[in-house]
Formats: structure tokens, C-alpha cells, sequence
């Protein structure tokens, strides 16, 4: 059984770096595409983009100048960063896995984490 | 960015209706839709990907259908666990894009 969990700072101070990270189990790091979205009352559910352990990246174009994803394999472990956040940014963070497959959907996900973006 | 807009924003059944949700995409994303489930406090769950393909596990009382820029999601005998919110997601473009959500409520 797939289980993810993300964690990281609640709260983050405007212009920082926000980095969270995602824990999974359950599957083989090279067997999917592991993704990020967020989700706020103003904005609803925005996808933030995924990467593959290869090194592939496909980003979100609008956040794509600010983003970055890493994966250590070590730990089952990966990662996201987002520099220069503003208040724009609060949302919850879930992590989730796109399976390899001639489809693309989020079959596993992350309970979520709530960010902040405050002084 | 394609844009995806669902309707209705909101609707009130019963058990035991039928639950059309409907999402429309401002360009063609061929079959390129997947719908999701969230309910309060919890992360989404795939129903539905490829615009009409079941998820393993979830009900054969929930269908999609569509393809291009016009879809929908059937609920065919609302049980009290699908009170919820639905979220279209098109998979076809960058950025991939959701719908703003329908939330099923009880009548």
C-alpha cells in the first residue's frame, strides 16, 4: 500500500524560502512521476508540477521561475522549494504520485500540510 | 492556460439520485480529464481518468464521459458517502488546470 506525508514549516516569512518535503512507501522511486500541488480558498487546487528520478522536470510555467524539486533516494524522500513566497503562496501543500502509464492521474496523495506565508 | 469550468458550482440531493456534474474546457484536451473526490479536511481521490476510466476500487455507480472540451461526471444513485466535493482536472496541457469544484450537499 502507497502512503505518503509531507512535512515542513507551518509558517513562513514573506520573501523566505519555503521547503517541504514528502515521505513515501510503498513504491519504487523509478516507477513514477512524483508531483506537488497546493490548494487555498482563493485559488482552489493548483498544480505545481512534477519530476522523474531521472532528473526530468515538468514545472508549472507560472511558478516554474521559482521552483524546485529533488528527490533523495536514500531516504524515499523528496523535496520541494519555492523562493520568494508572499502571502500568495499560503495554501495547503499535498504531495502525490502520477504512476507511469499511458494515462496521467494522482492515485496516492499526502494528507496535506497548511503553509502560512506571514511576518 | 486552458481553462476548465465546471458546473453547477453547487447542488442539493437525496440518496438515491441521479448526479450529473458537468466540465467544460476552453480548448480541446481530447480525453485528457481526470475527476476527483474531496471531502472535508482530506486530500482528493481519483474517480475517474482518460475522461471515462475507473479508477480500480472506486464504485461502478460513478461514470465519465466526454471528450474535446465537454465532460461529465454521473453519479448514478447518490449514496451518503459521496456527499462531497468534485474537481475536474485536465492532464492534456502546462499548466495542468482544475475545474473550481461542485459540492454535492443532502437536500
Amino acid at each position: 500500500q502507497m502512503h505518503l506525508q509531507e512535512s515542513g514549516p507551518g509558517l513562513v516569512k514573506p520573501s523566505e524560502t519555503l521547503s517541504l518535503t514528502c515521505n513515501f512507501s510503498g513504491d519504487s522511486i523509478d516507477e513514477s512521476f512524483w508531483t506537488w500541488l497546493r490548494q487555498s480558498p482563493g485559488k482552489g487546487l493548483e498544480w505545481i508540477g512534477y519530476f522523474y528520478y531521472s532528473g526530468s522536470t515538468n514545472y508549472n510555467v507560472h511558478l516554474k521561475s521559482r521552483v524546485t524539486m529533488s528527490l533523495d533516494t536514500s531516504k524515499n524522500e523528496f523535496s520541494l522549494r519555492l523562493t520568494s513566497v508572499t502571502a500568495a503562496d499560503t495554501a495547503t501543500y499535498y504531495c502525490a504520485r502520477l504512476p507511469k502509464g499511458e494515462w496521467e492521474m494522482l492515485d496516492y496523495w499526502g494528507p496535506g500540510i497548511v503553509v502560512t506565508v506571514s511576518s | 492556460d486552458i481553462q476548465m469550468t465546471q458546473s453547477p458550482s453547487s447542488l442539493s440531493a437525496s440518496v438515491g439520485d441521479r448526479v450529473i456534474i458537468t466540465c467544460r474546457s476552453s480548448q480541446s484536451i481530447k480525453s485528457f480529464l481526470n475527476w476527483y473526490q474531496q471531502k472535508p479536511g482530506q486530500a482528493p481521490k481519483v474517480l475517474i481518468y482518460g475522461a471515462s476510466i475507473l479508477y480500480r476500487g472506486v464504485p461502478s455507480r460513478f461514470s465519465g464521459s466526454g471528450s474535446g472540451t465537454d465532460f461529465t461526471l454521473t453519479i448514478s444513485g447518490l449514496q451518503p458517502e459521496d456527499f462531497a466535493t468534485y474537481y475536474c482536472l485536465q492532464t492534456y496541457s502546462n499548466p495542468r488546470t482544475f475545474g473550481q469544484g461542485t459540492k454535492v450537499e443532502m437536500k
